[in-house]
């Protein structure tokens, strides 16, 4: 059993649709990061969480601890948001990370 | 945040060779650097993690003797890749801890073993 689940695996949405994305996480944890993957590989890390709730521009991230759970929520999506999205957890007891297998997002105009 | 690069983004060897793939912090001194493996389609996995100064630490499954890690200055961790074979091709890609938890990707190293 994987320590982060990441739902779904795919999602094809069409532009301006309202999208989720769903992250639990088995193990304790001193810290949640949302990553983005495009494709030429690169990654770019977009929230980090421990508690609440983080907002930047489109894109939402919450957590809840008690439930072990995080949510990435992008508002209008748009084509350019297109990639891949990586649910990583760090151990509350050293440096370990541990990675969701990715949503692969396709926006469509 | 930390701006980090990674060189080379492409390299293409034979199989028997060695590969050596620089990761740079270029704005931070990082104590602590994280190197990672992709395979197509799948996700990173972690495979050691590079201490400025002292040995690396490698996950399970990782063999050190064949990912050499070193980690001489606060801006530069190295992995070199011993006797490349086909299937050590893959993505490589480190990041940089930041003094908070967050965490600093590199563009990655796409590495294909002939």
């Amino acid at each position: 059993k994987n320590e982060v689940e990441q739902s779904p695996q795919n999602l094809t949405a069409q532009e301006e649709e309202f999208i989720t994305i769903n992250c639990s996480y088995s193990v304790g944890i001193s810290a949640l990061h949302w990553l983005q993957q495009h494709p030429g590989g690169g990654i770019v890390s977009l929230f980090m969480l421990s508690s609440g709730k983080k907002k930047h521009g489109r894109l939402i991230a919450t957590i809840n601890i008690q439930e072990k759970h995080s949510s990435l929520h992008i508002t209008a999506s748009h084509p350019r948001d297109s990639a891949v999205y990586i649910c990583a957890v760090r151990s509350r007891t050293g440096n370990q990370f541990y990675f969701g297998t990715g949503t692969s997002l396709t926006v469509i105009p | 945040g930390a701006v980090v690069s990674q060189h080379p983004s492409r390299v293409i060897c034979k199989s028997g060779t060695s590969v050596k793939i620089e990761c740079r912090s270029l704005d931070f001194q990082a104590t602590t650097m994280f190197w990672y493996r992709q395979f197509p389609k799948q996700s990173l996995m972690l495979m050691a993690t590079s201490n400025e100064g002292s040995k690396a630490t490698y996950e399970q499954g990782v063999e050190k003797d064949k990912f050499l890690i070193n980690h001489a200055s606060l801006t530069l961790s190295t992995l070199t890749v011993t006797s490349a074979h086909p299937e050590d091709s893959s993505f490589y890609i480190c990041s940089v801890g930041g003094a908070y938890n967050e965490q600093f990707f590199g563009p990655g190293t796409r590495l294909t073993v002939l």
